[in-house]
Order: structure tokens, then sequence, then C-alpha cells
């Protein structure tokens, strides 16, 4: 069974940091590319980040670019997402996601992220 | 990179069938057969229903299909059932490396 387990999510101040984290399992991680996408309260979806196979291309929503950081360590089946200069505005329910040809089959249970002082 | 357009909400009683729109440009929906979509129940973890415009993964019943014309991608759900009540996502990639979703469609079964 494929498994997308995420982590590091909590409460940070507006400007602090933090590292989401990304265990795989029930998969052969390093064939897929993965992503993350998130979701504000009572809002849509937003996809954030791409990164390919052996990290060959990464990809960023305009909203994160410059902030946030997608990387993979295939030895762990791990992906992260370092988020830095965090905003209010990047509030919301972090889900780790694996992609097929873009198309996001297996999703994570979800990471709280709460940006407030 | 602005998201897909999507009508915020449709309708539609048990037995019937609807379809939901998701409108973007030549530069995404428009120049890729990359279009995906996904429901969303209340409190739970999106689903894929279907992928690279028309293709449903296994497990994803036939009531759900889609297709694509110019900019424009529809998903419909035939044979409305009352669990077929949730938030409908469509998504696709833009030529400028990113990955678009609509603003999501609620589907309200009467």
């Amino acid at each position: 069974e494929v498994q997308l387990v995420e982590s590091g999510g909590g409460l940070v101040q507006p400007g602090g940091s933090l590292r989401l984290s990304c265990v795989a399992s029930g998969f052969p991680f390093s064939p897929y590319s993965m992503n993350w996408v998130r979701q504000a309260p009572g809002k849509g979806l937003e996809w954030l980040s791409y990164i390919r196979t052996s990290s060959s291309m990464i990809y960023y929503a305009d909203s994160v670019k410059g902030r946030f950081t997608i990387s993979r360590d295939d030895a762990k089946n791990s992906v992260f997402l370092q988020m830095n200069s965090l905003r209010a505005e990047d509030t919301a329910v972090y889900y780790c996601v694996r992609s097929v040809q873009y198309g996001f089959d297996h999703w994570g249970q979800g990471n709280l992220v709460t940006v407030s002082s | 990179q602005s998201a897909l357009t999507q009508p915020p909400s449709a309708s539609g009683s048990p037995g019937q069938s609807v379809t939901i729109s998701c409108t973007g440009t030549s530069s995404d929906i428009g120049g890729y057969n990359f279009v995906s979509w996904y429901q969303q129940h209340p409190g739970k973890v999106p689903k894929l229903l279907i992928y690279e415009v028309t293709k449903r993964p296994s497990g994803v019943p036939d009531r759900f299909s889609a297709s694509k014309s110019g900019n424009t991608a529809s998903l419909t759900v035939s044979g409305l059932q009352a669990e077929d009540e949730a938030d409908y996502y469509c998504n696709s990639y833009s030529g400028s490396n990113s990955l678009l979703f609509g603003g999501g469609t609620k589907l309200t079964v009467l």
C-alpha cells in the first residue's frame, strides 16, 4: 500500500522557517516525481513545487519561489520542503503528493502549518 | 500563474448527469494533454479521478469521464449518486514550468 507521511508542521511566527518532511513507503520511491500542494483553511488546492526523479528538474509556484526549496533523498525515500520567510498567508495544510505524468495519484494525510504571532 | 477557472457550484438530481468546466489558456490546458481532475470530500484528502485529460485510474467508476476542447476541459459525472457530492478540482501543466489548479467546484446532489 502506498503511504506518504508528512511531518514537521506546526506553529511558527511570521518571518520564521519550517522544514516539512515526507517519508514514502509501499512503492519504489526513486522513479517517481513528487510534489507539495497546500490548502488554506476553507480554500482550494494550490500546487507549490515539483521535483523530478534524480532532482533533474524542479519547479515552483510564483507564490513561493525564492522562499521555499524542495529536495529529495532517494536513499531515505523522502522529500522535503524547506520554508523560509513564512507569512500569514502560508497558513495551510501541506500535502506531499506523488505524481504520474503530472497527475497527482497519491496524497499524504496533510500537515498543518500555522503562521501567526 | 493565474488559477484555472471553474464554476463555484454545480448541482444535479440523483441519476442525472452534470458537467463541470475548467477554462485556461493556450499556455496550459490548450497547450498540453496534462489535465487532471480531483474529488475532495469534506475533511478528506483529494482523490485523483482523471489524468492526461481522459484517463481513469483503476478503481474510479466509469461514471466519471472527461474531455478537452481548446482551452477548456470538462468533467462529466453520469448517474449522479449521493456520494458524488464533493468539491472537484481541475489541474493542468503550464508551459511556464508550473502546475495550476482551478478554484474548485462544489457539486451538490439535490
